[in-house]
């Protein structure tokens, strides 16, 4: 039973465009939701989150949006740059763990 | 560097041998958290300590899995009789806070890489 999805294994954008990177949810007890980045041989290293009282976080060029009628919420990187190119992982959690959704490869183009 | 840290980074072992992963967390950090990540998934839950109370498990922790945190500093997980199946990445991560999970308070080690040929 996946409790956090990310649909699109992957999602290519040009140099300076809007990157847009979605998550669902099915766990109505989730109350926090962060986004992760991740290179080939690292650990995952934090970006971003949103409490889920909240429908909007910001920070730089990353903003999270969090839809919880719906379940879901989405990663804004505005303008990317070819150094945001990575997988990136959208997690939720519920008081003591972390759930990880499968992940998105983001490639930008030059 | 103060993160956490992982040993080894990668080990290649045959099935049915023993191995043992050790993380160093942040120092301050009163939790420790197990994860494993397989290609083309997200890292998987496997246990967390408390200081060095084992406080939850997952189901995925077969009786071959065992962690500890014996003096609430670093801990190690040992994968008894390895399977091919075990092959993955396992991720070791730390945290200060005692209650629920409240941002960006989780800081995840490099990982340990695992072939089991």
């Amino acid at each position: 039973d996946q409790q956090v999805k990310q649909n699109s294994p992957s999602l290519s954008v040009q140099e300076g465009r809007i990157s847009i990177l979605n998550c669902d949810y099915t766990n109505s007890m989730f109350d926090y939701f962060l986004w992760y980045k991740k290179y080939p041989a690292e650990g995952p290293t934090f970006l971003i989150s949103i409490s889920s009282i909240k429908d909007k976080n910001e920070d730089g060029r990353f903003t999270v949006f969090l839809n919880k009628s719906a379940k879901h919420l989405s990663l804004h990187i505005v303008p990317s740059q070819p150094g945001d190119s990575a997988v990136y992982f959208c997690a939720a959690s519920a008081w003591k763990q972390l759930t990880f959704g499968s992940g998105t490869q983001l490639t930008v183009l030059p | 560097d103060t993160g956490v840290s992982q040993d080894p980074r990668h080990k290649i072992t045959k099935r049915g041998q023993n191995v043992t992963f050790r993380c160093d967390p942040i120092s301050e950090h009163n939790r420790l958290y197990w994860y494993r990540q397989t290609l083309g998934q997200g890292p998987e839950f496997l246990t967390y300590f408390q200081n060095e109370a084992q406080l939850e498990k997952s189901r995925l922790l077969s009786d071959r899995f065992s962690a500890e945190r014996p003096k609430g500093s670093f801990s190690t997980l040992e994968i008894q009789r390895t399977e091919q199946g075990d092959s993955a990445m396992y991720l070791c991560a730390s945290s200060l806070n005692a209650g629920a999970i409240s941002g960006n308070t989780i800081y995840f080690g490099e990982g340990s890489w695992l072939t089991v040929v």
